[in-house]
């Protein structure tokens, strides 16, 4: 079962920063959070991950809250490709995967950039 | 980059074929996964290996088979279609090297359609 919790969906102005949330007031401590997005009829595709602290590389930024209990990714300029639906799944590391990290998928938030 | 490749985007079957849905990975990596998405059902793990000759069960195995001969090959196997496995078939890959964040990289999927 998906323990987060995400917007269905969300509209973001071409250029402007996106900013998607999640909750996941249930997070364990060793626990890392996870985003992922899915354009139309692709693969989902790795964005960033993080433990604890804040975390950015090129695609986007994490800032997790210091309670761990929620997060936001930033897409600091959003284009129209960047329309796809934003997942937020919170796992064990994943480089254990066959002890207990797993990517399960919720719903997630389907963001739409207009230009 | 990681590229992970799928033999086919489209395919079409009759009911009690066998098919094959092949996929290729260039980064060495040692954990293959093979996932199917429906609509409403998210992603859902079918099978996953961790090594060459070795593979693990995931949450929906039945009426699959998969092999890993090599290290950068990971087949599924449906020994006998069914409409039921009409579905977007989704591959994956990932390090299990410790320092690694363990993320997944996916292929861009098989639509297979089974009538």
């Amino acid at each position: 079962d998906a323990k987060t919790t995400q917007p269905p969906s969300m509209d973001c102005a071409e250029g402007r920063a996106a900013n998607l949330p999640c909750n996941h007031s249930t997070i364990s401590g060793n626990e890392y959070v996870y985003w992922y997005r899915q354009i139309h009829s692709q693969g989902p595709q790795y964005i960033i991950h993080g433990l604890k602290n804040n975390e950015t590389n090129e695609m986007a930024s994490l800032i997790i809250t210091e309670d761990r209990k929620s997060s936001t990714l930033i897409l600091p300029h959003a284009t129209l490709r960047d329309t796809a639906v934003y997942y937020c799944i919170v796992s064990l590391s994943l480089v254990i995967y066959n002890q207990g990290g797993k990517l399960i998928f919720g719903q997630g938030t389907e963001l739409s950039v207009k230009p | 980059d990681v590229k992970v490749t799928q033999s086919s985007r489209y395919l079409v079957k009759r009911t009690g074929e066998k098919v094959f849905l092949e996929c290729v990975q260039d980064m060495d990596h040692e954990n293959m996964f093979w996932y199917r998405q429906d609509p409403g059902l998210g992603l859902r793990l079918i099978y996953f290996s961790y090594d060459v000759k070795m593979k693990e069960k995931g949450d929906i195995p039945e009426g699959y088979s998969v092999s890993r001969e090599k290290k950068e090959r990971f087949s599924l196997i449906l020994e006998s279609a069914s409409t039921n496995q009409t579905s977007m078939y989704l591959c994956a890959s990932s390090s299990s090297w410790e320092g690694s964040p363990g993320e997944q990289y996916f292929g861009p999927g098989t639509r297979l359609t089974v009538t």
